[in-house]
């Protein structure tokens, strides 16, 4: 079966400091990937989406980049955290061709 | 551009009644409908996935789409303390790469 892992799970980081969250999938090969991210009072975002190695999607412009550099691992990253950055980031894959979402555990940021 | 709404709450149900969550969204090329369970502090659960109009049974969840009046909802019937949580409604607009697009959630509490 299928599994998605992120971590790490929890992290405080100033403001200004770099980040880098890290997500894998096990059991399939070729997933679309996904970060979507929901900070305080607000739904889920979808940040960047990837088809395959290399290829990354923005749907928003923001202080994030994102990565994939392996077919089943995917990174986001900032330079310089703002207090915005704050949130619930969730890495997902998407099933073809039913199109399900599964979230992996999801690491929670905050920037102080 | 792509809305998915959904009453914030708090809906609050009695234990052991129907509860009723709503949905609509706004993109009339919308294939498919999914709902998702997320405790707090935790990731999206998927509990619910519905792609064709009328009925879909789970267990004590039934999901019920009318793509005419772009409405989806969820019926939880003989509702339990551990049904309690927020419920997220999300939209695929065909395709699967680019991801589903959530509503804000409705947060449920069952009453003992």
């Amino acid at each position: 079966s299928q599994t998605i892992h992120q971590w790490p799970a929890t992290l405080v980081q100033p403001v200004g400091s770099p980040l880098s969250l890290e997500c894998t999938v096990e059991g399939t090969s070729n997933p679309n990937l996904y970060w979507y991210r929901q900070a305080a009072g607000r739904g889920l975002q979808l940040l960047f989406y990837s088809v395959g190695i290399g290829q990354i999607s923005s749907e928003v412009p923001q202080n994030l980049s994102a990565s994939r550099p392996q077919d089943r691992q995917f990174i986001l990253s900032s330079k310089k955290l703002l207090l915005s950055d704050s949130g619930f980031y969730l890495c997902a894959w998407i099933t073809d061709p039913r199109g399900e979402l599964f979230f992996g555990e999801g690491s929670r940021l905050t920037v102080l | 551009q792509k809305e998915v709404e959904q009453n914030s709450g708090p809906l609050s149900v009695p234990e052991g009644a129907i509860a009723s969550l709503n949905c609509t969204y706004s993109d009339r090329v919308s294939q498919s409908f999914f709902w998702y369970r997320q405790y707090s502090g935790k990731s999206p659960e998927l509990i619910m996935s519905i792609y064709s109009n009328g009925d879909k049974e789970d267990g004590r969840f039934t999901a019920q789409l009318n793509k005419a009046s772009q409405y989806v909802s969820l019926l939880i019937r003989d509702s339990q303390p551990s049904d309690s949580a927020t419920y997220l409604c999300a939209v695929g607009f065909g395709g699967g790469a680019d991801g589903l697009t959530f509503g804000k959630g409705t947060h449920l509490i069952i009453q003992p």
